[in-house]
């Protein structure tokens, strides 16, 4: 069992829909990421978070540390937003040595 | 400009070569990293490298050597390339080694071992 699981694996949504993937992580962490990778496969960084929620337009992260759990929503579903999101997580002194989810494979249809 | 960028995007090469992917980065970040993507789209870390001097080496076969001439630029060379080598290959920046810094990534280097 990895130490972060990802769900769902595959997501396919219709434009406009409200779009939730999670994130499960059995570690202790310091900080947990959402990465975004594109069809054109580069990675870019959506969030880091240590608690709470993070909101950046449409995109919105939540954790919570004493479940060991993450997810992050997607309002108003675009096509565009069609990736592969991934989790990561980062132990206390983790210089940039963080433990990967496997990936949840977005697509929106128009 | 692009903040991380790689070269080259694709490396198509025989099995025993040895071949090199170079890294630069422009953000004036004093941490440097390569990360693998296997088939099955899992990232792990390779190395981690700061202010040129190696942080993380996170079990690679001594076959990879990264090199830090300063601390923009982290090229990783491969020795004796093998099959199982075949991967995306991504270099990454960050400003410090916290566990909350953010991290760029360059576009990825995709190696095909023939």
């Amino acid at each position: 069992k990895n130490e972060v699981e990802q769900s769902p694996q595959n997501l396919t949504a219709q434009e406009g829909e409200f779009i939730t993937i999670n994130c499960s992580y059995s570690v202790g962490i310091s900080a947990l990421h959402w990465l975004q990778q594109h069809p054109g496969g580069g990675i870019v960084s959506l969030f880091m978070l240590s608690s709470g929620k993070k909101k950046h337009g449409r995109l919105i992260a939540t954790i919570n540390i004493q479940e060991k759990h993450s997810s992050l929503h997607i309002t108003a579903s675009h096509p565009r937003d069609s990736a592969v999101y991934i989790c990561a997580v980062a132990g206390g002194t983790s210089y940039g040595k963080l433990t990967f989810g496997q990936g949840t494979i977005l697509t929106v249809h128009p | 400009d692009t903040a991380v960028s790689q070269t080259p995007k694709y490396l198509v090469t025989q099995m025993g070569n040895d071949k090199s992917i170079k890294c630069e980065q422009n953000l004036g970040h004093d941490t440097m990293y390569w990360y693998k993507q296997d088939s099955k789209k899992f990232l792990k870390i390779m190395f981690s490298y700061n202010n040129k001097e190696l942080i993380i080496n996170e079990t690679v076969p001594n076959r990879f050597s990264p090199k830090s001439p300063d601390k923009a630029h982290l090229n990783l060379h491969i020795n004796s390339l093998e099959l199982g080598d075949s991967a995306v290959y991504f270099c990454a920046s960050s400003g410090g080694t916290g566990a909350n810094e953010k991290l760029f990534f360059g576009s990825g280097t995709q190696l095909s071992v023939l």
